[in-house]
């Protein structure tokens, strides 16, 4: 039973445009949430998180928003660069207990 | 940010072998962990490894599996033992610092292992 998902494996957006990744999460004691991105041969690199009790955290071209009723959270990319290309991870944790992390979306985006 | 080297970063092993995968940080850590990525899936975690005492292994690891020792707060090693085809993953280690709650943690660059 996967507690963290992202049901897009895959997304393409153009150069400028604004990239969407979504996330939705069945558990409801989560309560800090992380976007990990990982490039090929690389492992994840922490990119934003959002605590519970926020519904939007901001850092540069990155958004994370939060919408706990419908227990999802998106990020947002603007504008989306060809270094963005990579995989894409949305992780959870409820209180001390370990990240839970999605499948991923490979974000490509194309010049 | 810390720096993580893992060794072997990719290695092609024979059924029924075992490889130990070597994670070294540059600076002091509280909290170690070993995950695994197995193809199309998310990131699982394995177990926290404890400095000084046994791994706290996750439900579905267990220690005859997947042995791991973490002698001092900056390395740890990760063994997949009797290895099979269905241990071609991705092993992963991450770090953090402080234990807290909602820490981010830092991940190695991975090991690739393929199992024939």
């Amino acid at each position: 039973d996967q507690q963290v998902k992202q049901n897009s494996p895959s997304l393409s957006v153009q150069e400028g445009r604004i990239s969407i990744l979504n996330c939705d999460y069945t558990n409801s004691m989560f309560d800090y949430f992380l976007w990990y991105k990982k490039y090929p041969a690389e492992g994840p690199t922490f990119l934003i998180s959002i605590s519970s009790i926020k519904d939007k955290n901001e850092d540069g071209r990155f958004t994370v928003f939060l919408n706990k009723s419908a227990k999802h959270l998106s990020l947002h990319i603007v504008p989306s660069q060809p270094g963005d290309s990579a995989v894409y991870f949305c992780a959870a944790s409820a209180g001390n207990t370990p990240l839970v992390f999605g499948k991923g979306t490979r974000l490509s985006v194309i010049a | 940010s810390a720096v993580i080297s893992q060794k072997p970063s990719r290695d092609i092993c024979q059924r029924g072998t075992s490889l130990t995968i070597q994670c070294q940080v540059d600076s002091q850590v509280t909290m170690m962990f070993w995950y695994r990525q197995q193809p199309g899936q998310s990131l699982t975690l394995i177990a926290t490894a404890n400095q000084g005492s046994e791994a706290t292994y996750e439900s579905g690891f267990v220690i005859d599996k997947f042995p791991i020792s973490r002698p001092n707060l900056t390395f740890s090693t990760l063994t997949v033992s009797n290895m099979s085809p269905e241990d071609s993953s991705i092993y992963l280690c991450s770090v953090g610092y402080t234990g807290s709650t909602n820490e981010k943690l830092f991940f190695g660059s991975g090991t690739q292992l393929s199992v024939l």
